[in-house]
């Protein structure tokens, strides 16, 4: 499975937008970049996932870089109910599982 | 509110025990996951069930089994418990065996002492 690397941690203010970068070198063509977040004492839940183009949904958009090697979820108004862990998650054509990696730990301040 | 349900929500037991984890999916979905979160390993794949018959297997020890019945619901069995056993289990629901959203349950918290 092709990994991807994201910063530990990072920090935002309530109400300004936030960009969380994920690195993906060995994407292959068919894999699908999926995002999780997981907020605190709670099972990780769906935020969005792309193959090529942009995508938005009422949660977030995705930016996908144009060789597909990095992606940004991007949050458009922090709220401190943001506050989690993302993670970013390549999946093949067919995959079922989730490959969960360390993930970004956003902190958001009011 | 997922709509993926987990019993029970605790569990404390002894090392050399053996306990049943259990998870109804969403209505409507096909297949199961399981994954463990612990401390020191993160959230890991276990294994998957799609429509009662196994479609992949994880990092799942040998001690570990797991089952899809017949009305989708699924059971996780952990026996010959260890302390480094302790950990949350997470069942996830999807509609497919494939690219489909998963949806997980709060969470099934094991404490062997």
């Amino acid at each position: 499975d092709a990994k991807t690397t994201q910063p530990n941690s990072m920090e935002s203010n309530e109400e300004e937008p936030v960009h969380l970068p994920c690195n993906h070198s060995t994407i292959s063509g068919t894999d699908y970049i999926h995002w999780y977040r997981q907020l605190p004492s709670q099972g990780p839940e769906y935020v969005i996932h792309g193959l090529t183009s942009n995508v938005n949904n009422r949660m977030a958009s995705l930016a996908i870089a144009e060789d597909r090697k990095s992606s940004t979820l991007i949050l458009h108004r922090a709220t401190l109910r943001d506050a989690a862990v993302y993670y970013c998650i390549l999946r093949a054509n067919q995959g079922g599982k989730l490959i969960f990696g360390q993930g970004t730990e956003l902190s958001v301040k009011p | 509110d997922s709509g993926v349900t987990q019993t029970p929500k605790h569990l404390i037991t002894a090392t050399g025990q053996r306990v049943t984890l259990r998870c109804s999916p969403r209505s409507g979905d096909l297949s199961v996951y399981w994954y463990q979160q612990s401390l020191d390993q993160g959230l890991q794949f276990l294994i998957q069930y799609y429509n009662g018959e196994e479609r992949a297997k994880g990092n799942i020890l040998e001690r570990f089994s797991a089952q899809q019945f017949p009305d989708l619901h699924s059971e996780l069995n952990l026996s010959s418990l260890e302390l480094g056993d302790s950990a949350l289990y997470f069942c996830a629901s999807s509609v497919g065996p494939g690219q489909e959203t998963q949806y997980f349950g709060p969470g099934t918290r094991l404490l062997v002492l």
